[in-house]
């Protein structure tokens, strides 16, 4: 039973315009969400994070946006570029110990 | 100066053996997990550990067993190996009390046949 949903499995982009990733979730309990970026071959690299007492976080090039009361959570890359090609992973957490995470999307930055 | 780093990063095998992956992480962090992304691509938590204590485990078969000598290290030991085994397996890292960003390895991309 899949808590955290990522429903596009893959986006492309052109370089230099934003990028949005979408995330559902479905446990009310969950109190913390990230994402994550996973290269080929490597494991997933934490990118940003937000707590379920916020709305919004940004770091850098990267902004996470919360919407309790729709479940909902969206990652914006503004702007793209080659290098944010990779797959990424929405995860929700409501303790310390176990991160749930989506299915992923894959996104192409194009040149 | 890898963070938490996990060999052997492949390993093949045939069905019905013993094998262990080996994680260490140079962190300091008092909690570490056992994740395996299917074919599929889902990652899912098997194992936490915090301080050297089992505090989640996912109904996985008891086929596998972890151990953790001290809190920089969790091994994965699997016995038996079936096909079904086969993917591939992350170990991560947390610092405990509200902090669940956790940070992976590399991965061990198993494959039994």
């Amino acid at each position: 039973d899949q808590q955290v949903k990522q429903n596009s499995p893959s986006l492309s982009v052109q370089e230099g315009r934003i990028s949005i990733l979408n995330c559902d979730y479905t446990n009310s309990m969950f109190d913390y969400f990230l994402w994550y970026k996973k290269y080929p071959a490597e494991g997933p690299t934490f990118l940003i994070s937000i707590s379920s007492i916020k709305d919004k976080n940004e770091d850098g090039r990267f902004t996470v946006f919360l919407n309790k009361s729709a479940k909902h959570l969206s990652l914006h890359i503004v702007p793209s570029q080659p290098g944010d090609s990779a797959v990424y992973f929405c995860a929700a957490s409501y303790n310390d110990y176990k991160l749930s995470f989506g299915a992923g999307t894959t996104v192409t930055v194009r040149a | 100066d890898t963070a938490v780093s996990q060999t052997p990063k492949y390993l093949v095998t045939q069905m019905g053996n013993d094998k262990s992956i080996k994680c260490e992480q140079n962190l300091g962090h008092d909690t570490m997990y056992w994740y395996k992304q299917d074919s599929k691509k889902f990652l899912k938590i098997m194992f936490s550990y915090n301080n050297k204590e089992l505090i989640i485990n996912e109904t996985v078969p008891n086929r596998f067993s972890p151990k953790s000598p001290d809190k920089a290290h969790l091994n994965l030991h699997i016995n038996s190996l079936e096909l079904g085994d086969s993917a591939v397996y992350f170990c991560a890292s947390s610092r405990a009390g509200g902090m669940p960003e956790a940070f992976f390895g590399q991965g061990t991309r198993l494959t039994v046949v």
